[in-house]
């Protein structure tokens, strides 16, 4: 079958990384994209990788390993306003599935 | 300004009554996309558009009806909604090549009692 796994909750402070993995199993992968949701919002695009290696965006970076099925969101200088719900997604052939996403809560 | 819209952004109904959920883009993407977020589950697709006309079944499609007459339009329809399909219900909108870079609209908040 086809399976994300992510964790359910991370939880850091202010100012710190905090890395959030992602482990997939898939037919066709294409690539894998990370989404922020803000409670009562909709998600939003983050960051896609389609070839391995690190894609870096600001505070926010993303990898990939196609040979481990893995990737992850690390995200820097953390602030209040980065507590919020991230998914990874996969993207193939014309069908996306997220994975359950992982509560980040931020801590002063 | 580039979006999606959805509507409604509530709505409680009964079993068995049928409903439409309107999804609209103006940013002339090629992909759009219903999914369901229920608690612990993630997001959830039901049905896709790759183009107009042509539609597929996502990962939930039963009891979920589509179609893609317009470019900008992917109303859901629920035939005969149950219980089970309580939840927030999201569309979403992809240009190519970057169909991965999706674009979602507020979310309908669906009550079936």
């Amino acid at each position: 079958g086809q399976s994300l796994e992510q964790p359910s909750e991370v939880t850091a402070v202010e100012g710190a990384i905090v890395q959030i993995n992602c482990t997939y199993q898939t037919s066709g992968f294409y690539g894998l994209s990370w989404y922020q949701q803000h409670d009562g919002g909709a998600p939003t695009f983050l960051s896609y990788n389609g070839l391995d290696g690190l894609e870096e965006t600001g505070r926010f970076s993303s990898f990939l390993s196609r040979s481990d099925s893995y990737g992850y969101l690390l995200l820097q200088e953390l602030q209040m306003k980065d507590s919020a719900s991230y998914f990874c997604a996969v993207f193939n052939n014309n069908d996306m599935r997220f994975g359950a996403g992982t509560r980040l809560t931020v801590k002063p | 300004e580039a979006q999606v819209t959805q509507n409604p952004r509530y709505l409680i109904t009964v079993t068995g009554k049928k409903l439409t959920v309107t999804c609209s883009q103006n940013m002339n993407h090629e992909y759009m996309s219903w999914y369901r977020q229920d608690p612990g589950l993630g997001l959830r697709q039901i049905y896709y558009s790759m183009n107009v006309e042509v539609t597929d079944k996502g990962d939930v499609p039963e009891g979920y009806k589509v179609s893609r007459k317009e470019k900008r339009n992917f109303p859901l329809i629920l035939e005969s909604p149950s219980p089970n399909q309580t939840s927030l219900y999201f569309c979403a909108s992809s240009g190519t090549p970057k169909t991965y870079e999706q674009y979602f609209g507020p979310g309908t908040r669906l009550t079936v009692t």
